[in-house]
């Protein structure tokens, strides 16, 4: 079974960083892009950023571009996002997502990200 | 960036009751196209893909039509559970999802 695992979320401070985890099991991570998607309180799903199967190639949304950093390591099957310069808008869920420039499937848990000082 | 857009935001509808939901591309997205359902506390889920096809262990009564700019998702006879938020997804041209629709009795 295709499992996905976030975690990393919790309390930051604004201009301050976090970093997602997303730990893969039950299928090849390593052949599959690999996407985070966000959810903001009562709102709808923002596509954030999709990283390449070997981790080569990346890409952003304009909302977090030059201050989140997508990344993998193929080798323990896990994906990041590096979360810097932290501001109240980025308050949301968090949730990582198999596959690249296709259909999101599965997606996580997610994990709550909230911006406050 | 291609904008989604979803009608209407909020369907009222009874249990056996027929439900048909819109999606609005800007621009073509060709049959690029994907439909998520969310309830309440959980992560989307993935019912439609390529427009029309269904996703693993989603029942029949889901189906999506369409291609271009225009696209439905209609469930046919609806079911308690099938109460939740629907969102398009394109991604013929990076990623964008439609603002989604609240399905409620």
């Amino acid at each position: 079974e295709v499992q996905l695992l976030e975690s990393g979320g919790g309390l930051g401070q604004p201009g301050g960083s976090l970093r997602l985890s997303c730990a893969a099991s039950g299928f090849t991570f390593s052949s599959y892009a690999m996407n985070w998607v966000r959810q903001a309180p009562g709102k709808g799903l923002e596509w954030l950023s999709t990283i390449s199967d070997s981790g080569a190639s990346t890409y952003y949304a304009d909302s977090v571009k030059g201050r989140f950093t997508i990344s993998r390591d193929n080798s323990n099957n896990t994906l990041y996002l590096q979360m810097n310069s932290l501001r109240a808008e980025d308050t949301a869920v968090y949730y990582c997502a198999k596959n690249g420039w296709s259909k999101f499937d599965p997606w996580g848990q997610g994990t709550l990200v909230t911006v406050s000082s | 960036e291609i904008v989604m857009t979803q009608s209407p935001a909020t369907l009222s509808v009874s249990p056996g009751e027929r439900a048909t939901l819109s999606c609005r591309a800007s621009q073509s997205v060709s049959g690029n196209l994907a439909w998520y359902q969310q309830k309440t506390g959980q992560a989307p889920r993935l019912l439609i893909y390529g427009a029309s096809t269904r996703a693993t262990g989603i029942p029949a009564r889901f189906s999506g039509s369409g291609s271009g700019t225009e696209f439905t998702l209609t469930i046919s006879s609806l079911q308690s559970e099938d109460f939740a938020v629907y969102y398009c997804q394109q991604y013929n041209n990076w990623i964008t999802f439609g603002q989604g629709t609240r399905l409620e009795i």
